[in-house]
């Protein structure tokens, strides 16, 4: 079965930083494009950023261009987000999700984590 | 970026009614549109890909329609367990995007 969990949520004032981890399991997973999406609270889904199998290239929505920042190790099946520069609009509940590469399904996100918290205020 | 603009923003049901989703597309994205059940302290779920394909697992209640700017996500006969929000989501281009969803409510 095919796990995503993550972790690094927490609690930090605006300017500051936070990594954000995905730990995968039960894939091979340097075969998938993964990607993060948030929901702010009482707001819809948000997508934030995605990635190559083989880490590049990467993409970002424009409200984080050049904060945050995707990444992963592909040897320790694990994503990550670098999230630099804080505000208060990036207060979220963080997802990652595996994006579905078989033929045909054209891009949809087949499996998600279960979130993590990440909490920006003074 | 492809505005994704979805119809009821939210709606009461009856357990056994039949509920159509719309959600529309700022510009022709194909057949690049993903429809996911969201329960609160839960992780999405995809119920259909490609506009109109049938996740596995999915009951068969759950159908999809539409191509080109235009889609709709229909639930033949709401069951208790359908109470929820519901995404589109466009795969077409970057960013990609989600509709702002569409929460469905007991009556």
């Amino acid at each position: 079965e095919v796990q995503l969990v993550e972790s690094g949520g927490d609690f930090v004032q605006p300017g500051g930083s936070l990594r954000l981890s995905c730990a995968a399991s039960g894939l091979t997973f340097s075969n998938y494009v993964m990607g993060w999406v948030r929901q702010a609270p009482g707001k819809g889904l948000e997508w934030v950023s995605a990635i190559t199998g083989s880490g590049d290239p990467t993409t970002y929505a424009d409200s984080v261009k050049g904060r945050l920042i995707i990444s992963r190790d592909n040897s320790k099946n694990t994503l990550f987000l670098q999230m630099n520069s804080l505000r208060a609009e990036d207060t979220a509940l963080y997802y990652c999700a595996k994006v579905d590469s078989t033929s045909g399904r054209l891009g949809a996100f087949d499996i998600w984590g279960q979130g993590t918290v990440v909490t920006v205020s003074s | 970026d492809i505005q994704m603009t979805q119809s009821p923003s939210s709606l009461s049901a009856s357990v056994g009614d039949r509920v159509t989703i719309s959600c529309r597309a700022s510009q022709s994205i194909n057949t690049y549109l993903h429809w996911y059940q969201h329960k609160p302290g839960k992780a999405p779920r995809l119920l259909i890909y490609a506009a109109s394909n049938l996740q596995s697992g999915v009951p068969s209640r759950f159908s999809g329609s539409g191509s080109g700017t235009d889609f709709a996500l229909t639930i033949s006969s709401l069951q208790p367990e359908d109470f929820a929000t519901y995404y589109c989501q466009q795969s077409y281009d970057l960013p990609r995007t989600f509709g702002q969803g569409t929460k469905v409510e007991i009556k």
